[in-house]
């Protein structure tokens, strides 16, 4: 198992660009999802996805959007990239069963986005 | 707001002493605690997971307390090692909601 992948590894954006970063796990996780660390400061989450179809915002989801139309991949789209955006992403799944919760996440090797 | 804390600066200590980090929380209640550990460049790997209900959890050289009257959970790595030196990030999950807030985590260096 690769576990979660995330590509690219670092990528520079100037101001006003936009860009889509990967992440595909290959666990067969329901949960999955997207948060951005920001240096000295925890993950904060952006959006999350409880299986394919359905996304739900996190605490920071502004500038982002997400689509989840496969089990397997979670892809986070920055529109007109900023400043404020630059950052390291992170990409996390996890299985969720029916009714359950208090469950590990797997955590992608991150993206380190700068935005010039 | 929901607040956790865990101390800002970094922890230094000796190879083969125990290093305890602590975790408070204010105006949560959160049903699960959860402890990470951050290599630098690398995303977060799960250590350890402790329910509300518990008081105490172990696995090898770690432990982990939880104590939802005081609002705070510690984290023990006994024998610490020069491997051990890392960021360890505790994290908040709520009834129901299988999402985590995290604190900013806290640098534990052991020197040899």
């Amino acid at each position: 198992n690769a576990g979660v992948t995330q590509t690219p590894k670092f990528r520079i954006l100037k101001i006003g660009q936009s860009m889509t970063l990967q992440c595909t796990q290959d666990m067969n996780h329901n949960y999955m999802y997207w948060y951005r660390q920001d240096p000295g400061m925890g993950l904060k989450l952006i959006y999350y996805s409880v299986g394919a179809g359905i996304t739900d915002k996190g605490e920071v989801p502004n500038g982002y959007n997400v689509s989840r139309s496969t089990t397997e991949d979670f892809p986070l789209r920055l529109e007109l990239a900023a400043p404020s955006q630059t950052s390291v992403y992170f990409c996390a799944s996890s299985y969720v069963s029916s009714g359950g919760a208090g469950e590990t996440q797997y955590f992608g090797p991150g993206t380190r986005l700068l935005v010039l | 707001s929901q607040k956790i804390e865990q101390n800002s600066e970094a922890l230094n200590i000796q190879e083969g002493k125990t290093a305890t980090l602590t975790c408070n929380y204010t105006n949560y209640s959160p049903a699960y605690l959860q402890w990470y550990r951050q290599d630098p460049g690398r995303g977060p790997v799960f250590l350890l997971l402790i329910r509300e209900n518990e008081k105490e959890k172990r696995k090898e050289r770690l432990k982990v307390t939880f104590d939802t009257t005081l609002k705070q959970s510690l984290f023990h790595i006994t024998a610490s090692q020069p491997a051990d030196s890392a960021t360890y990030l505790c994290a908040l999950e709520g009834s129901g909601y299988s999402t985590l807030t995290f604190g900013k985590g806290t640098m534990l260096l052991v020197s040899p």
